[in-house]
């Protein structure tokens, strides 16, 4: 069965901290894809990111970076000098690469509050 | 911006009342989704597209039903609503090829 933890349920920091928002997964596909969201309180679900199983290199755009570690099987999002903009839900997802459905296995998402 | 709207935005209706949700697409994209989205439980698949008049069930189906009569709306109705499905719904697209979704604004929905 596939499985997205997240274990943090909320996370506050103050303006400029780093902060790292855990996802730990469970698949028995070889191939499977790792995604992150954020909503933010207009409640919008914006995509962040996608990674391919078969892609371990870590990614960074900006002030997010991702940690993508197939032998913990952990997925992991910094947010390097947060912003107050930055106060959102944030979800990881899997997904299998095969079939029509491709649905997504939703983590119960990080609430992060980034104070001024 | 993935050109997907969502109506209504809020809803407000009484238990054994039909409802019917609407999400609509304008770039032509194969694949569309319906979630619901609940404290403590995340998102949760209640049915799925791969095309025109093809649909299949998610993992929360009971109660709902969808149809996609054209590419561009895919139909969520609630043929009796229940203080259960209160709930905000959100509409996705997926690319073909691609892996990712897409979601719509959401529709709040409230079943008194």
């Amino acid at each position: 069965a596939q499985k997205v933890t997240q274990a943090q349920t909320e996370i506050s920091v103050v303006e400029k901290e780093d902060v790292t928002l855990d996802c730990v997964y469970e698949t028995r596909d070889t191939t499977y894809y790792l995604f992150w969201y954020k909503q933010p309180p207009s409640g919008e679900l914006v995509f962040l990111i996608r990674r391919n199983s078969f892609d371990e290199q870590n990614e960074i755009s900006g002030r997010y970076s991702w940690n993508f570690q197939k032998s913990t099987s952990s997925f992991n999002f910094t947010i390097t000098a947060s912003q107050v903009v930055d106060s959102a839900v944030y979800f990881c997802a899997l997904s299998s690469h095969a079939g029509n459905n491709r649905k997504l296995i939703w983590g119960l998402g990080t609430s992060l509050a980034v104070n001024p | 911006d993935a050109g997907i709207t969502q109506s209504p935005r809020h809803k407000v209706t009484e238990t054994g009342t039909p409802v019917t949700l609407r999400c609509h697409q304008t770039e032509n994209h194969r694949y569309m989704y319906w979630y619901r989205q609940d404290p403590g439980h995340g998102l949760r698949l209640i049915h799925y597209s791969y095309g025109v008049k093809d649909t299949d069930k998610g993992e929360v189906s009971d109660g709902y039903s969808v149809s996609r009569s054209k590419t561009e709306d895919f139909l969520l109705t609630l043929e009796s609503a229940t203080s259960s499905q209160t709930s905000v719904y959100f509409c996705a697209i997926r690319l073909a090829g691609e892996n990712e979704q897409f979601f719509g604004p959401g529709t709040r929905l409230t079943v008194l």
